[in-house]
């Protein structure tokens, strides 16, 4: 069965300091979303992008956050200068798009920020 | 702009009682609902979701839930739980176009023996 991979699965980093989370959506999926998850919270919508560019992003996606799409498979996230408080699990999603279709979700990749 | 409401964010029931989790949404559109489940240290789940035609849906594992629109809600049920059940359950929404996912903040089920 089709599945969202996310890698790595858990990614410890020093405050400042850049990093990338990556995602392979389905295959035949035309939208894809990040998520975040801080421990013991909700589930916060981040971003969506369709074609190759982004369709609606949430106040948590300031400038230090960036998406791509840099080949046909994968997906990523890039935290530019990360603060503590982006200690989070991230959770990328695919979905086919159209009426009615679900969102796909990955295992998520554990960001601990130290 | 939608939102949903889980009204409950711990729900402690016994093996093999009935359960119900509640969901309200709001939106100014149609939308389709959902409900997710996330096990201990894992990702999320589809359980079921409902787009259109018979308001009660059916899902994986026995779950099931009941779309009202004059109440806007979509409860989760389940008449009978194990302890596997353990998790945290969201309820989510989504405009027609399945653009955006918005998620209530989740009820964890607790299972006791």
């Amino acid at each position: 069965e089709p599945e969202v991979t996310q890698t790595p699965s858990h990614q410890v980093t020093q405050m400042g300091q850049e990093v990338i989370l990556r995602c392979v959506p389905i295959s035949n999926h035309l939208y894809f979303y990040w998520y975040r998850q801080i421990l013991g919270q909700k589930v916060e919508f981040l971003v969506s992008f369709y074609n190759n560019e982004i369709s609606e992003k949430s106040e948590i996606f300031d400038d230090q956050f960036s998406v791509e799409r840099p080949d046909g498979s994968n997906f990523t996230l890039k935290i530019r200068s990360t603060k503590l408080e982006d200690s989070a699990m991230y959770f990328c999603a695919s979905s086919e798009a159209g009426i009615g279709t679900e969102a796909f979700f990955g295992q998520g990749t554990r960001l601990t920020v130290v | 702009a939608q939102s949903v409401t889980q009204l409950d964010s711990q729900v402690p029931v016994f093996e093999e009682a009935p359960v119900e989790l509640r969901c309200n949404y709001s939106s100014s559109v149609s939308v389709y609902l959902f409900w997710y489940v996330q096990y201990p240290n894992q990702g999320l789940q589809l359980l079921l979701k409902y787009l259109s035609g018979s308001t009660l849906v059916k899902g994986i594992n026995g779950f099931e839930a009941e779309f009202n629109k004059s109440q806007t809600s979509f409860h989760l049920r389940k008449p009978s739980v194990h302890i596997s059940d353990t998790a945290e359950y969201f309820c989510a929404v989504s405009d027609r176009y399945g653009q955006n996912f918005v998620f209530g903040p989740g009820t964890r089920l607790s299972v006791l023996p």
